[in-house]
Parts: C-alpha cells; structure tokens; sequence
C-alpha cells in the first residue's frame, strides 16, 4: 500500500518568508509526528498528533514553527519567517497509534534550504 | 539525559566482516518499546524491528540479529557477513507506555568497504 508522502520534496526559500510543508500519512494511521534532522545528525522531534485529541507541541523550537492536522489526515508544518537555521530535512511519519507500541513509518522528508 | 545513547558515531568495516551497533537506553517505565531504523544515501528512514520490553529473547532475519538484555538496559544490533548495501546511518529508538515520543539515538554511520 502507500506510504507516507511529503511535499515538497526540497524547498529553497529566502530568508523571512514562510514556508509549508505537506504530510499526507498512512491511510487508517491515527499517530503522525514530524521531526527534524539537521545534516548528520539525529532526529529532532517537533510536534506530534494522536487523532482528535490536543497535539504534543512541546519540540517546536519556536513561536514561528506552528502545526495542523486537518480531518485526521493530512498534516502540514508551516515555518513562518524563516531563519537559516531552519535548514534542515523535515520528517513526518505515522504510526497506527500513539501509544509507542506500533512502528513509526517514514516519509522521504522535505529538504528545506533558507537562503 | 539522553534516553537513547548510540556510543558509536561512525563505524567502517570490510566487506564479510561482522558488526555490531550498539545501543544502550535509559528508562524507568516497565512498559516500552525499542525499536531500529535504517537510513541508506537516500535518505527515508526504514523501519526494522520493535521489540517490547518483555520479549527479551533474541530475535534473528537473515544477516540480522538484536540482543536485547535488560540488565545491561542495552538493544544491540548485529549485522553477519556485512554486504556494501549495509552501508547506512543506523538509529535505535524507544518508546514509553506512559508518553508518547518516541526518543531516537543520534545514530550510528556504518560505512561497508568493498
């Protein structure tokens, strides 16, 4: 079946302008996370969502880095006045639920450059 | 702290060799999960097995094996007969019943030599 699938697949951007990205999860998946992951190193974590219920904001670096999830699907990041620190590869994945017991299952990530 | 603590940055074996990632993880929950992904040059993290912390035998698949020993709070991963399509950064990961991250390793660089 599909995967998880973002876009876009890279993004340059200027520096101050926003930006969103786009995470289309698993069908039937009702956990979706985003991560971060500067180049060489791990997974920062950033916000997650269990179906309905309030998200998990509490890795979000900043005020300028917000979240939604619309009708339980689809989730977009949006980074609002971008910082070259932005840079980074933005992962989202899904999982059946959000109780750790299930896999997590991985997008090919967004390469987001800030110029 | 780091709940997950992946000691090696980057590892490069010869190709046929044998080699271990290892993974040592901090938790008081009696409940949780661990789990390792792969990361090839392309870059989409690929699941590889989840193990739940009272299953501790150990688990084989192919070239594959996970020792996991409580005692020790480690889940090393064991790669036999190591092939250049091995070459990958390597991440171990865990999950509590009681929250809801999951806590990644900074993962491991292994590089096969031909």
């Amino acid at each position: 079946g599909a995967g998880v699938s973002q876009s876009p697949s890279n993004k340059v951007t200027e520096k101050g302008k926003d930006v969103e990205l786009r995470c289309d999860p698993i069908s039937g998946h009702t956990a979706l996370y985003w991560y971060r992951q500067s180049l060489g190193q791990g997974l920062e974590f950033l916000i997650y969502f269990q179906g309905n219920s309030a998200p998990d904001k509490s890795g979000l670096p900043s005020d300028r880095f917000s979240a939604e999830r619309t009708g339980g699907s689809v989730s977009t990041l949006t980074i609002q006045r971008t910082q070259q620190e932005d840079s980074a590869v933005y992962l989202c994945a899904s999982s059946r639920d959000s109780t750790g017991t299930y896999e997590q299952y991985f997008g090919p990530g967004t390469r987001l450059t800030v110029t | 702290a780091q709940k997950v603590t992946q000691a090696q940055t980057e590892i490069s074996v010869v190709e046929k060799e044998d080699v271990t990632l290892d993974c040592v993880y901090e938790t008081r929950d009696t409940t949780y999960y661990l789990f390792w992904y792969k990361q090839p040059p392309s870059g989409e993290l690929v699941f590889l097995i989840r193990r739940n912390s009272f299953d501790e035998q150990n688990e084989i698949s192919g070239r594959y094996s996970w020792n996991f020993q409580k005692s020790t709070s480690s889940f090393n991963f064991t790669i036999t007969a190591s092939q250049v399509v091995d070459s990958a950064v390597y991440f171990c990961a865990l999950s509590e019943a009681t929250g809801n991250q999951f806590y990644f390793g900074t993962g491991t660089s292994l590089t096969v030599i031909p």
